[in-house]
């Protein structure tokens, strides 16, 4: 089975403070994935990478930024917290090779900026 | 138009009846269909993807695709409490097919 895990799944951070959440998959997928889930807004990818080093823009990449030195972690850094980017936070991760792309999701950081 | 729609619900079905989920996506060159299940506080999971036109079938999931009409849908028979949850349905863009467009989700509630 696939797994994808997620640093925390609570995450309570002051305005202002660098937040970094990890995601780790164990199934050597070359995609990943950040989304953020807010009610009534669905699912938004936020960034994505397809290759170690790379990156590429989502649908709402301001005020955040990626990291993926490894295949298997890719970094969601929040530069500097504000509280709308209080929201859950999920992880992805998908394989290049079966050609169809489905996607495993993590269990979610819900962060709270106060 | 958004890419992906869906009724977002509340679709309120007895236990034991099938439930009918429906999506319509605008991409035409759309490849590959997948439907997911969130329980609250939870997240996505995959139940079903299909690419062919036609029915697919996975126990007592059955997802169909209609690639004419830019329609796919979900039916879950024999429908259970369980079965209670949103259902997302997401689609492959055409421009870097690995990306995923999600519709709203559509909130199921199976009435016991």
């Amino acid at each position: 089975d696939v797994k994808v895990t997620q640093s925390s799944r609570y995450l309570v951070k002051r305005t202002g403070e660098k937040v970094f959440l990890e995601c780790v998959q164990d199934m050597d997928h070359e995609n990943m994935f950040w989304y953020r889930q807010d009610p009534g807004l669905g699912l938004r990818l936020i960034y994505f990478s397809y290759d170690v080093k790379m990156k590429e823009k989502g649908d709402i990449p301001e005020g955040y930024s990626v990291s993926r030195e490894k295949k298997e972690r890719f970094s969601l850094i929040l530069e500097s917290a504000s509280t709308n980017q209080t929201s859950m936070y999920l992880c992805a991760s998908s394989s290049s090779t079966t050609g169809v792309y489905e996607q495993y999701f993590g269990p979610g950081t819900r962060l709270t900026v106060t | 138009q958004k890419e992906v729609e869906q009724n977002s619900g509340p679709l309120s079905v007895p236990e034991g009846a099938i439930a009918s989920l429906n999506c319509t996506y605008s991409d035409r060159g759309s490849q590959s269909f997948f439907w997911y299940r969130q329980y609250s506080g939870k997240s996505p999971e995959l139940i079903m993807f299909i690419y062919s036109n036609g029915d697919k079938e996975d126990g007592r999931f059955t997802a169909q695709l209609n690639k004419a009409s830019q329609y796919v849908s979900l039916l879950i028979r024999d429908s259970q409490p369980s079965d209670s949850a949103t259902y997302l349905c997401a689609v492959t863009r055409i421009q870097g097919a690995q990306k995923l467009v999600f519709g709203q989700g559509t909130r199921l509630t199976i009435n016991p």
